[in-house]
């Protein structure tokens, strides 16, 4: 079974650029979430999907994170404009659907931007 | 809402000592369940462990944890660390959202072996 697939694995961009990071969930799952990793906040969630559904939008991110599910297999984070704060990691994780499952989680995009 | 709790930010150990990696909870909800992942430099979180009995010992590459209602916890432990255990470990909990798969992190605690 293939994994969760994040693409690209590394982005350098200019402050105020608009960047957009691809996502293929697990075949078969329900749910899917974005979050953003670094060494100060560790995971912080930025998007949750269920059946295709936003179910929950960070709030701290609303105003330039705007995640989309087109169809069941693909997602897509867009940051716009992007600022030198938002170099971190981003996650893309997929699940089943119910708690006792387990969270499948990409390899991440390394973001920078100067 | 639910939190989890991990004492260590950092655990710094020689090759072939033990370790243990606190985790501790609240949530008001008593069905369940939790985890264990592993993070390696550059790498995917991966499950560890996973456990949703109490008092029952999880085991899996080397690693175990029992999860304890009684005190809140679901700490990691193993006997004998090596190298390549050098890794960011998180520990989630599932309470209130048992019908979706989000999960309530840890803040992580690496662990660095060295030989």
């Amino acid at each position: 079974d293939a994994g969760v697939t994040q693409t690209p694995r590394h982005e350098v961009a200019e402050k105020g650029q608009t960047i957009i990071l691809k996502c293929e969930p697990v075949s078969g799952h329900n749910d899917l979430f974005w979050y953003r990793q670094t060494k100060i906040q560790g995971l912080e969630l930025l998007s949750y999907f269920r059946s295709k559904s936003l179910m929950e939008d960070g709030g701290a991110f609303k105003d330039r994170f705007k995640a989309e599910m087109l169809n069941s297999s693909f997602s897509t984070l867009k940051i716009q404009p992007t600022e030198p704060k938002d170099s971190a990691v981003y996650l893309c994780a997929s699940s089943l659907g119910t708690g006792k499952n387990t969270l499948y989680f990409g390899a991440g995009t390394r973001l920078s931007v100067l | 809402g639910d939190s989890v709790t991990q004492t260590e930010g950092l655990v710094t150990l020689t090759e072939g000592l033990p370790v243990k990696l606190n985790c501790t909870y609240q949530t008001a909800y008593s069905d369940v369940a939790f985890f264990w992942y592993v993070q390696h430099l550059n790498e995917a979180p991966k499950l560890l462990l996973r456990s949703s009995t109490d008092n029952k010992r999880t085991e899996h590459q080397g690693f175990h944890a029992t999860l304890h209602k009684s005190s809140s916890s679901f700490h990691l432990q193993k006997s004998s660390v090596q190298l390549s255990d050098s890794a960011l470990y998180f520990c989630a909990l599932s309470g209130h959202n048992t019908n979706t798969g989000k999960l309530t992190f840890g803040d992580g605690t690496v662990l660095t072996v060295k030989p």
